[in-house]
Formats: C-alpha cells, structure tokens, sequence
C-alpha cells in the first residue's frame, strides 16, 4: 500500500513569495498527480506527471522517481492561490489514487 | 467544459434512507473511480469500475454501497441504508490517458 505524505500542512505567505510544497511517497510509480481542492470542496487536476518538470502559468512540479518524492512551486504567489494542495500517487497505473492529507495555503493581499 | 458532472450537489437524508449519486460524463470513458472525504479527513478511494465491472474496492466499500452503470453512460453509487458517518463529499473520476479527471462531488449529509 502506497503511503503518501505532504509537508507543510498549512502555509501562509505574503502575495508575491514563492512556495513549495512537498510530497513524497513509499511504493515506487510511474506518475503522481498534483490536484488542488477550493473552499467549495471541488477537486481540480493540475498535473500528472512521470518525471521532471512541468510548468502552466505559474506552477511548477517537478518529480524524482529514484527518491520518491515530488514537489509544487507556485511562483508570485497570489490571494486567489489559496486552497488545498493534494497529492495523489497511484498503487498501479491508472488505478486507485492514494491521497495525501493536503497543504492548506492561504496567501495575504 | 468539465469532463465529468454530478448530481445532485447537494443531498440530506435521513439515517437509514437510500441514496443514489450519480456521475455524468461528457463523453464515453470506460474507467470510473468512486472517492469520499469526510469534512477534516483526506481523500478515500472507495471503488473503480471498468468495463461495466468492479475492477477494485476498498474496505470502506461494503455490502450498503453498490455501483452501476443503468444506461451505459451515466454511473452511479448507491448507498443502501446511510448511517452518520457515510456524511461526507463524494467524487466520481474517469480516467482519461494517465490522468483522473474529478467531478466537483456531492455533498451528503446524513441526519
């Protein structure tokens, strides 16, 4: 069983700072998805990935598959960033997500 | 456009009622998970479905849920006999290539 944990478990920071949050997990996988969850409970993908980096606008996850471990950068961080952060690892590809608890941030005007 | 929708947003019932939450996706998919969150708690997997067929269930997932696919699109979860604790957010997902693409979930209170 996969085991997934993220750190920190809530972050504050003032708009403009950049973040990290960081996830690492216990099974070896091909991918790990990165998801962000808004007050109202909706879930949205942000990214899925093997290995490397990949960026959209201001987000960057990178991935290490040796080390398990993987993280989010959000670059000038802005109020409207606020939300959970999650990280999901998969037990096989494409099958069920195991979750990690999440990483509150809230970013101040 | 979302890939997947729910209904209803929303549900309360009463501690041993039925209910029923459904999974609308917008086009055919043939891989569906079913997940809950209790409020405070983290993500669960609760079921996934290929092909018209359960594939794997958690231990959560006992004898009071069931899963179908009545129409060949949409997908649902039925709780048979709610108690307390099945109060919580549930989320559909269909698979797409590698990635799981979320509903925005139902919100069920159990009274």
């Amino acid at each position: 069983k996969n085991e997934v944990e993220q750190s920190p478990q809530n972050l504050t920071a003032q708009e403009g700072e950049f973040i990290t949050i960081n996830c690492s997990y216990s099974v070896g996988i091909s991918a790990l998805h990165w998801l962000q969850q808004h007050p109202g409970g909706g879930i949205v993908s942000l990214f899925m990935l093997s290995s490397g980096k990949k960026k959209h606008g201001r987000l960057i996850a990178t991935i290490n598959i040796q080390e398990k471990h993987s993280s989010l950068h959000i670059t000038a961080s802005h109020p409207r960033d606020s939300a959970v952060y999650i990280c999901a690892a998969p037990e096989t590809s494409g099958s069920r997500l195991t979750f990690g608890e999440g990483t509150q941030l809230t970013v101040n005007p | 456009e979302p890939e997947v929708t729910q209904t209803p947003s929303h549900q309360v019932t009463q501690m041993g009622q039925e209910v029923i939450l459904r999974c609308v996706p917008i086009s055919n998919h043939l891989y569906f998970y079913w997940y809950r969150q209790i409020l405070g708690q983290k993500v669960e997997f609760l079921v996934s479905f290929y092909n018209n067929e359960i594939s794997e269930k958690s231990e959560i997932f006992d004898d009071q849920f069931s899963v179908e696919r009545p129409d060949g699109s949409n997908f649902t979860l039925k709780i048979r006999s709610t108690k307390l604790e099945d109060s919580a957010m549930y989320f559909c997902a269909i698979l797409r290539g590698w990635t799981q693409y979320f509903g925005p979930g139902t919100r069920l209170l159990v009274l």
